[in-house]
């Protein structure tokens, strides 16, 4: 199976600042990756599919990066609803895997 | 609209069965590759099954393997999981979500249904 390792596990960011997630891949996924957003309680969003397209209706604030084993997530300018946990998730082969999660927290 | 709708959820005992729904309206459901994915409470997404667009392909999580079928209805618009020999470790939320058919990612999501296995 492939193992997915993000990076952070938490992290704290103020309003206006711009954060970097990064996910890791245990084998070469090529550009098989996308981003998921999910807030309490609710059910995830998909931002970004691979690894760098942006789904449709999803700002040009998020963006992606990387191939084949590292990846990254950028969100530029955050905003009060952009503090969620942030998946990755590999769709290269089965199993699909995802990251453990990156909670974007208010500093 | 795409809308994924989940049901069947509910407090059951272990060891017991439990059969989920997903009903599909807003785009064609015949077409489309469907997954489910689960959540533990305050844990991650964890993968847990998916099936090809006319149900001759089916993949499973080691976690659900030989315990869990995945099936779905065509002509009813509807995903199936069926759920056997319940354990504790299956407590989670069920999301079905359906699988873009150009570029095989997750893009539409539905709301959940809650599972929760307990004596």
């Amino acid at each position: 199976d492939i193992q997915m390792t993000q990076s952070p596990s938490s992290l704290s960011a103020s309003v206006g600042d711009r954060v970097t997630i990064t996910c890791r891949a245990s084998q070469d996924i090529t550009n098989y990756l996308a981003w998921f957003q999910q807030k309490p309680g609710k059910a995830p969003k998909t931002l970004i599919y691979a690894a760098s397209t942006l789904q449709s209706g999803v700002p040009s604030k998020f963006s992606g990066s990387g191939s084949g084993t590292d990846f990254t997530l950028t969100i530029s300018g955050l905003q009060p609803e952009d503090f969620a946990t942030y998946y990755c998730q590999q769709y290269k082969s089965y199993p699909w895997t995802f990251g453990q999660g990156t909670k974007v927290e208010i500093k | 609209q795409v809308h994924l709708v989940e049901s069947g959820g509910g407090v059951v005992q272990p060891e017991r069965s439990l059969r989920l729904s997903c009903v599909a309206s807003g785009f064609s459901f015949r077409y489309s590759s469907i997954h489910w994915v689960r959540q533990a409470p305050g844990r991650g997404l964890e993968w847990v099954a998916a099936i090809s667009y006319d149900g001759s392909d089916r993949f499973y999580a080691d976690s659900v393997r030989g315990r869990f079928s995945i099936s779905r209805d065509n002509s009813r618009n509807t995903l199936y999981l069926q759920m056997n020999s319940l354990r504790p470790e299956d407590t989670a939320v069920y999301y079905c979500a359906r699988e873009e058919d150009d570029h095989y990612y997750i893009d539409v999501w539905g709301e959940g249904t809650t599972v929760t296995v307990s004596s």
